[in-house]
């Protein structure tokens, strides 16, 4: 599976906007981008996911680069219960589900 | 529908015990995963099932894990002669044929084990 890069925490204020990026340079066309986070003492949750187009839904939005090799997680506004790790995840559409997890980004969000 | 749960939530061993940890998946789900996640460390993938077949196994599953689903329904992940290395969340995940096409799993909360 292409690898992804995100950057280790990001911090927000309670209510704004949060845009957590994520570069996947080497994705392939196959590939949908997939986002889970992870509440404390929690096990992850499905976010979103894309392939091509910008996705939206009543948890998030997702923007993906036109030429893939980029996406961005979009917050629109950010709750204290949004404090978690957000992982960004590739996987192919042959695949069977199987996910490949990296490190993420540790959402911080500060009243 | 209430989830995926996992048990028991929590395991306190000492070395070289074994211990068994179960997850019961959502219904319906023909889908199992087991997963690892160490402190600060995203999931990492043990295993897979569907239905009742074990049908890929991680390098990280090393001889003293066994996992089994005997009737494609709950699945047990088994560690023999623990070590303090197999400290770790233990997390089961389900899907089904549909939603498994687009990558969506359901995590249960997760079975704790600390190895003494």
């Amino acid at each position: 599976d292409a690898k992804t890069t995100q950057p280790n925490s990001m911090e927000s204020n309670e209510e704004e906007p949060v845009h957590l990026p994520c570069n996947h340079s080497t994705i392939s066309g196959t590939d949908y981008i997939h986002w889970y986070r992870q509440l404390p003492s929690q096990g992850p949750e499905y976010v979103i996911h894309g392939l091509t187009s910008n996705v939206n839904n009543r948890m998030a939005s997702l923007a993906i680069a036109e030429d893939r090799k980029s996406s961005t997680l979009i917050l629109h506004r950010a709750t204290l219960r949004d404090a978690a790790v957000y992982y960004c995840i590739l996987r192919d559409t042959d695949s069977w589900g199987k996910l490949q997890f990296g490190a993420g980004t540790q959402v911080v969000v500060t009243p | 529908d209430t989830g995926v749960s996992q048990n028991p939530r929590h395991k306190i061993t000492k070395r070289g015990q074994n211990v068994t940890f179960r997850c019961d998946p959502i219904s319906e789900h023909n889908r199992l995963y087991w997963y690892r996640q160490t402190l600060g460390q995203g999931p990492e993938f043990l295993t897979y099932f569907q239905n009742e077949a074990q049908l890929e196994k991680s390098r990280l599953l090393s001889d003293r894990f066994s996992a089994e689903r005997p009737k494609g329904s709950f699945s047990t992940l088994e560690i023999q002669r623990t070590e303090q290395g197999d400290s770790a969340m233990y997390l089961c995940a389900s899907s089904s044929p549909g939603q498994g096409s687009t990558g969506e799993l359901f995590f249960g909360e997760g079975s704790r084990l600390t190895v003494l």
